[in-house]
C-alpha cells in the first residue's frame, strides 16, 4: 500500500525557516517525481516545488523561488522542503504527492502537514 | 504562472452531466497533453480523477470523462451522484519543470 507521510509543520514567526519532509513507502520511490502542493485556509490548491526521480529536474514556483529547496533522499525513501524567509502567505496545509509514470498524474497524496506563519 | 481560469461554481441534479471548463494559454493547457482533474471532499486530501487529458487511473468511475480543445480543458461528470459533490481542480504542465493549478470549482449536486 501506498502511503506518503509529511511532517515538520507548524507555528513559526515571519522570516525564520521550516523544513517539511514526506516519508514514502509501498512503491519504489526511486521511480517517480515527487512534487509538494499547498492549500492556503479556505482557498485552492497552489503548486509549490517539483523533483524528478533522479533530481535532474527540478521546478518552483513564482512565489517561493529563491526561498524554498526542495530535495530528495532516495535512499531513505524520503522527500524534503526546506523553507526559509517564511512569510505569513506561505501559511498552508502542505502535501506531498506522488507522480505516475511520466508524471502524468499525482497518483498518491500524502494527508498533508499544516505550516502557520505568524508572529 | 498565472492559474487557469475555472468557473467558481456548476451544480446539477442527480443523473444529470456537468461540464467544468478550465482554461489556460499556449503556454500551459494548449502546449503539453498533460493535463490532470482531481477531485477534493473536505477535509480530504485530492484524489486524481483524470491524467493525460481524458485518462481514468483504475478505480475511478467511467462517468468522469476529460477532453481537450485548444488552450482549454474540459471535465464531463455524467450520471451525477450526490458523492460527486466536492471541489474540482484542473492542473497542466506550464513547462521547464513547472505546473500551474486551477482556481477551483465546487460542484453541488443538488
Amino acid at each position: 500500500e501506498v502511503q506518503l507521510v509529511e511532517s515538520g509543520g507548524g507555528l513559526v514567526q515571519p522570516g525564520r525557516s521550516l523544513r517539511l519532509s514526506c516519508a514514502a513507502s509501498g512503491f519504489t520511490f526511486d521511480d517517480y517525481a515527487m512534487h509538494w502542493v499547498r492549500q492556503a485556509p479556505g482557498k485552492g490548491l497552489e503548486w509549490v516545488s517539483s523533483i524528478s526521480w533522479n533530481i535532474g529536474n527540478i521546478g518552483y514556483a513564482d512565489s517561493v523561488k529563491g526561498r524554498f529547496t526542495i530535495s530528495r533522499d532516495n535512499a531513505k525513501n524520503s522527500l524534503y522542503l526546506q523553507m526559509n524567509s517564511l512569510r505569513a502567505e506561505d501559511t498552508a496545509l502542505y502535501y506531498c504527492a506522488k507522480g505516475r509514470t511520466l508524471d502524468s498524474g499525482w497518483d498518491y497524496w500524502g494527508q498533508g502537514t499544516l505550516v502557520t506563519v505568524s508572529s | 504562472q498565472s492559474a487557469l481560469t475555472q468557473p467558481a461554481s456548476v451544480s446539477g441534479s442527480p443523473g444529470q452531466s456537468i461540464t467544468i471548463s478550465c482554461t489556460g494559454t499556449s503556454s500551459d493547457v494548449g502546449s503539453y497533453n498533460l493535463v490532470s482533474w482531481y477531485q477534493q471532499h473536505p477535509g480530504k486530501a485530492p484524489k486524481l480523477m483524470i491524467y493525460e487529458g481524458s485518462k481514468r487511473p483504475s478505480g475511478v468511475s467511467n462517468g468522469f470523462s476529460g477532453s481537450k480543445s485548444g488552450n482549454t480543458a474540459s471535465l464531463t461528470i455524467s450520471g451525477l451522484q450526490a458523492e460527486d459533490e466536492a471541489d474540482y481542480y484542473c492542473c497542466s504542465y506550464a513547462g521547464s519543470s513547472t505546473w500551474v493549478f486551477g482556481t477551483g470549482t465546487k460542484v453541488t449536486v443538488l
